[in-house]
């Protein structure tokens, strides 16, 4: 099965930061790689698909990039909302694996 | 609007069975694939199962291969997660998704994510 691996596992920023998540594929995946955003309690939400596509609705500040098994998510200038736990997720074959998830936190 | 919401939850012996449902609305519910997707407590998301827009055909997570089946009926806009022989390490909250791949006349065009998610129901099997 192809594993997903984020980095970090967990992350403290400040609103206004610039942050980025780090996920890798075991193998190549193109760019069949989506990212969600969770927030406690709550489904999860998709921010991002086909690597770099930004999901209708999603603020600008995010963004995604990479290919084969390197991808990235950024979000340029943190609010108060985007404290949450993020996951990648590959959609190139199944079983669809998710990456164990990065938490984001306020410092 | 478009939604997706699941029912069935509860708490069941080890051994025994249970029937979620995914009650969906707002979309052409026959055009898209759907998915069963977990979340233990305190832990991070595991994908169970996918079918088909049509039903013909359904992947399973290995570890519940054999013992769930998921299934849907196009008329009822309702998709399902039959889960026999529970265990303790199937507790979790359970999530219907639906797949973003639009699918019409045999042919599927681009797509894979998961773009709308149920609010999800508790499992929890315990004796």
């Amino acid at each position: 099965d192809l594993q997903m691996t984020q980095s970090p596992s967990s992350l403290s920023a400040s609103v206004g930061d610039r942050v980025t998540i780090t996920c890798r594929a075991s193998q190549s995946i193109s760019s069949y790689l989506n990212w969600y955003q969770q927030r406690p309690g709550k489904a999860p939400k998709l921010l991002i698909y086909a690597a770099s596509s930004l999901q209708s609705g999603v603020p600008s500040r995010f963004s995604g990039s990479g290919s084969g098994t390197d991808f990235t998510l950024t979000v340029s200038s943190l609010q108060p909302e985007d404290f949450a736990t993020y996951y990648c997720q590959q959609s190139y074959n199944t079983p669809y694996t998710f990456g164990q998830g990065t938490k984001l936190e306020i410092k | 609007q478009v939604q997706l919401v699941e029912s069935g939850g509860g708490v069941v012996q080890p051994g025994r069975s249970l029937r979620l449902s995914c009650a969906a609305s707002g979309f052409t519910f026959s055009n898209y694939g759907l998915h069963w997707v977990r979340q233990a407590p305190g832990k991070g998301l595991e994908w169970v199962a996918i079918i088909s827009y049509d039903g013909s055909n359904k992947y399973y997570e290995d570890s519940v291969e054999g013992r769930f089946t998921i299934s849907r009926d196009n008329s009822k806009n309702t998709l399902f997660l039959q889960m026999n022989s529970l265990r303790a390490e199937d507790t979790a909250v359970y999530y219907c998704a639906k797949d973003s791949r639009y699918c019409s006349g045999g042919t599927c065009y681009s797509g894979g994510a998961f773009d709308i998610w149920g609010q999800g129901t508790m499992v929890t099997v315990s004796s």
